[in-house]
């Protein structure tokens, strides 16, 4: 059974803070490794990495996979109140083509 | 751009009650897609489909029926609901298979 782990699973910290959120996956026929914010509503596409070691950017925010070592990373930077949110990490299964989600990293950035 | 969109939004059911969620794409997306979010949980796929006419069962679909009949729709239905499909539901669709999937704001539901 395809299996994905977020850690930590829920943080505060301060504006201007670096966030750091951890997921690991065991993945019977790996292809991707996507990344989603949820705010409220609908989970909203970030990343989606499919080779190791490149970094992916957008704005404060980067990703980078390790196929070897089958985890992720993703990175805030100078974190603002707004980047509150639950951050879901998805491993995709080619064979199926299911992504296989983790419970969420929680991240509450106070003022 | 509307996206994926869901309807209703909330929705309280009685117990042995059946309902239809809806869900509908203008993307021309091939992939569609139906989870369920629990609290503190990530989430669960009930049911998915690769295109007009043709759907799966995913890894929680009892209780649970689809069909679809067009590439744009793609509803849910419980038949006999029970307190344990109290959840929010969100649909999903992707272009294609391995392609990102796009979310709807969900459909949250109580059975009492």
């Amino acid at each position: 059974e395809d299996k994905v782990v977020q850690s930590p699973l829920s943080l505060v910290v301060h504006e201007g803070d670096t966030v750091t959120l951890n997921c690991s996956y065991e993945v019977t026929n790996f292809r991707s490794l996507l990344w989603y914010k949820q705010e409220k509503k609908a989970p909203t596409f970030l990343f989606m990495l499919t080779s190791s070691g490149i970094e992916k950017k957008s704005g404060r925010l980067s990703s980078i996979l390790d196929k070897k070592e089958l985890f992720s990373i993703l990175n805030i930077t100078a974190t603002q109140t707004g980047d509150s949110a639950v951050y879901l990490c998805a491993a995709l299964d080619y064979g199926n083509n299911r992504l296989a989600f983790g419970k969420g990293n929680q991240v509450v950035v106070i003022p | 751009n509307a996206g994926v969109t869901q309807t209703p939004k909330f929705r309280i059911l009685k117990i042995g009650q059946s309902m239809t969620l809806q869900c509908t794409q203008d993307m021309n997306h091939n992939y569609m897609y139906w989870y369920r979010q629990d609290p503190g949980m990530g989430l669960k796929l009930i049911y998915y489909s690769v295109g007009a006419g043709i759907t799966d069962k995913g890894e929680v679909p009892n209780g649970y029926n689809v069909s679809r009949s067009t590439t744009e729709d793609f509803p849910l239905r419980l038949e006999l609901a029970a307190p344990s499909q109290t959840s929010v539901y969100f649909c999903a669709s992707s272009k294609d298979r391995g392609q990102p999937q796009h979310f709807g704001d969900g459909t949250r539901l109580s059975i009492l």
